[in-house]
């Protein structure tokens, strides 16, 4: 099976700052990665797919990168609302479609 | 609106049965996966599994492959998820989220449920 490796599993930044989270799968998936956000308390939210299309009315400081192997999330200026933990997963035709372990962002 | 609706909270003892529903509403339920997500409290997302409701056809997860049995009722768009015998380390809450088949596939799980609370 793929394995998917997030990294840093947390980080904490200031508001304004630039944040990636980089995604890893241990072989290659083409474009079929996805970004999933998840606040405190909630259910996740797709926030893109396709390694770097952004879902409606996801703000436009996300964005995504990357293909085959190595993928990364960017969020351009951290916002307070942005506290959460981040998400990929892999979803090619090839199961369990499994996920990250997470990234959680903090605002320091 | 698009929406999965899922069962609310169950508490059961170790080695009962529970079956837990999901409810989609808003578009063709025959033209999404529904996928089944477990989390542990305070660990990450796991992907369990998904069911074609068209055929029934399933993929599961290896971890959950025979502990847990996906199904659906296309008359009433609901998908199930079943466990024939519980144990503790099955507390969790439990998403349901769809996914489109054929080309609607690319847009990955767009809709999800508000979740489902199982403690053992």
């Amino acid at each position: 099976d793929i394995q998917m490796t997030q990294s840093p599993s947390s980080l904490a930044a200031s508001v304004g700052d630039r944040v990636a989270i980089t995604c890893r799968a241990s072989q290659g998936i083409s474009f079929y990665l996805a970004w999933y956000q998840q606040k405190p308390g909630r259910v996740p939210k797709l926030l893109i797919y396709l390694a770097s299309t952004l879902q409606s009315g996801v703000p436009s400081r996300f964005s995504g990168s990357g293909s085959g192997t190595n993928f990364t999330l960017t969020i351009s200026s951290l916002q307070p609302e942005d506290v959460a933990t981040y998400y990929c997963q892999k979803y090619d035709s090839v199961p369990p479609l499994t996920f990250g372990g997470g990234t959680k962002v903090e605002i320091k | 609106e698009v929406q999965l609706v899922q069962s609310g909270a169950e508490v059961k003892k170790p080695g009962e049965s529970l079956k837990i529903s999901c409810q989609g509403s808003g578009y063709k339920f025959s033209t999404y996966w529904i996928t089944w997500v477990r989390q542990v409290p305070g660990k990450g997302l796991e992907w369990m599994g998904r069911i074609d409701p068209d055929d029934s056809y399933t993929n599961y997860s290896p971890s959950f492959q025979g502990h847990v049995t996906f199904s659906t009722d296309t008359s009433n768009s609901t998908a199930y998820v079943q466990w024939s015998s519980l144990k503790a380390s099955d507390t969790a809450t439990y998403y349901c989220a769809r996914v489109g088949t054929g080309y609607n596939y690319r847009y990955g799980m767009d809709v999800w449920g508000q979740g489902t609370s199982v403690t053992v």
